[in-house]
């Protein structure tokens, strides 16, 4: 089946740690991208890539990291910089980037912080 | 500032009665709307994509408008079933990158 895997379902974080989030699409796509949900809350868009060794911020990249080494893979590291990384995180990916590319989602991580 | 809102609060109707859901934008001149459905605990799956010069798009019991004078899109869906309870959400492309924004959701439940 073709798709976008994200694992660990639930990420445990300490303090002064970083964790890296793991993203996996089989889907061809060139596109891939990292969201950030908080409850009632909309996505937020942490950071993008459009292309292989290429990736921009996104409207709240502060405190992560990614790399895009290969097509199929996007990690995402949440740095001890991230002061507030309790969240539902989603990856996606699309043929391309723009308002009229669909995009699909991963089942998403939850990270909590002890 | 740019802004998406999205039915401020849950939505609830009865089974077999059509749903109604509002994303209002401001500030934005979108050329694409898309709407997705999020059941709880899972990423979001994509419903439909109505665009600019696009007044309606249907897809079997769902139905968009898209109205860039008022700034608003309509979301539908027809003899709705419990099955259709999910939040949905509205995502317009925006800003120099033309990437999605998404607005905050709306929670609909059908009561059987």
């Amino acid at each position: 089946d073709g798709g976008i895997t994200q694992s660990p379902k639930y990420l445990f974080r300490k303090e002064g740690q970083n964790v890296t989030l793991s993203c996996e699409q089989n889907l061809n796509h060139d596109a891939m991208y990292w969201y950030r949900q908080d409850p009632g809350q909309g996505l937020r868009l942490i950071y993008y890539s459009q292309i292989v060794n290429d990736f921009q911020k996104g409207d709240i990249a502060e405190g992560y990291s990614v790399s895009r080494e290969k097509k199929e893979s996007f990690p995402l590291t949440v740095t001890s910089a991230q002061k507030n990384p309790t969240a539902f995180y989603l990856c996606a990916s699309s043929t391309g980037t723009g308002g009229r590319e669909t995009q699909y989602f991963g089942p998403g991580t939850r990270l909590l912080v002890l | 500032s740019q802004k998406i809102e999205q039915n401020s609060e849950a939505l609830n109707i009865q089974e077999g009665k059509t749903a109604t859901l509002t994303c209002n934008y401001t500030n934005y001149s979108p050329a694409y709307l898309q709407w997705y459905r999020q059941d709880p605990g899972r990423g979001p799956v994509f419903l439909l994509l109505i665009r600019e010069n696009e007044k309606e798009k249907r897809k079997e019991r769902l139905k968009v408008t898209f109205d860039t004078t008022l700034k608003q899109s309509l979301f539908h869906i027809t003899a709705s079933q419990p099955a259709d309870s999910a939040t949905y959400l509205c995502a317009l492309d925006e800003g120099s990158a033309r990437q999605l924004t998404f607005g905050s959701g709306t929670q609909l439940t059908v009561l059987p």
